[in-house]
């Protein structure tokens, strides 16, 4: 199974609204990762969070990570319609950081 | 800075044939990590190089499946004898050391017939 799971699956709201996608994971983790994908390319990195921090900027994205609930969330403020693409989160494991492990990932549509 | 580039980026063949798939990775990346990503499946990490050794093959599905760096510039994943459950996306991706940012190509799109 999978190791990080996002929820929800899909996403749609309007231009301008604030967009939360969560992941889940159950073993321990060195860091988690989130990535954009739009239709038909390569995943681009977002975020990177370590196992120690708790909160992290870029731009119009915040990500938080609470390791006693293995969960973290991403959230995209003051949406555009260029957002719309699938979310995914991606765990590295002990000495395997490198390895990541991606849950099945958010769609996120956002309507002009 | 080129971004890691894949070829071919689409693939249709017949089954039972061999199917290689190219990718030069970002210079200076000493990281390198061959995914498939399937509908049913998702995205899997097949197989991972440092300095061009093979690190960890543990996703390799089959003996099918067989991947090569043969220097920092340049990896190979070959599939022989391909099957129609081989039908997928392959990405290629690199990283600037360990626990850093992976840089994905924008994949092959396999299908077996």
């Amino acid at each position: 199974s999978q190791q990080g799971e996002e929820d929800p699956q899909a996403l749609s709201i309007q231009e301008g609204e604030n967009a939360t996608m969560n992941c889940s994971y159950k073993t321990s983790i060195n860091n988690l990762q989130w990535y954009r994908q739009n239709s038909g390319r390569g995943l681009v990195h977002l975020i990177l969070i370590r196992s120690n921090e708790r909160e992290k900027h870029s731009g119009r994205l915040r990500v938080t990570l609470d390791t006693s609930k293995k969960s973290s969330s991403l959230l995209i403020t003051a949406s555009r319609a260029a957002d719309t693409a699938s979310y995914f989160c991606a765990t590295g494991v002990g000495n395997a950081g490198n390895m990541l492990t991606f849950g099945g990932g958010t769609r996120l549509m956002v309507k002009p | 800075d080129a971004g890691v580039i894949q070829s071919p980026r689409h693939e249709v063949t017949e089954m039972g044939q061999e199917v290689t798939l190219r990718c030069k990775p970002i210079s200076g990346h000493d990281y390198l990590f061959w995914y498939r990503q399937t509908m049913m499946r998702g995205l899997e990490l097949l197989i991972y190089f440092n300095n061009n050794v093979p690190i960890d093959d543990s996703g390799m599905p089959e003996d099918r499946f067989s991947a090569k760096m043969p220097n920092a510039s340049f990896s190979t994943l070959k599939i022989q004898p391909s099957e129609p459950r081989d039908s997928a996306v392959y990405f290629c991706a690199s990283a600037r050391g360990y626990n850093q940012p992976q840089h994905f190509g924008d994949g092959t799109r396999l299908s077996i017939l």
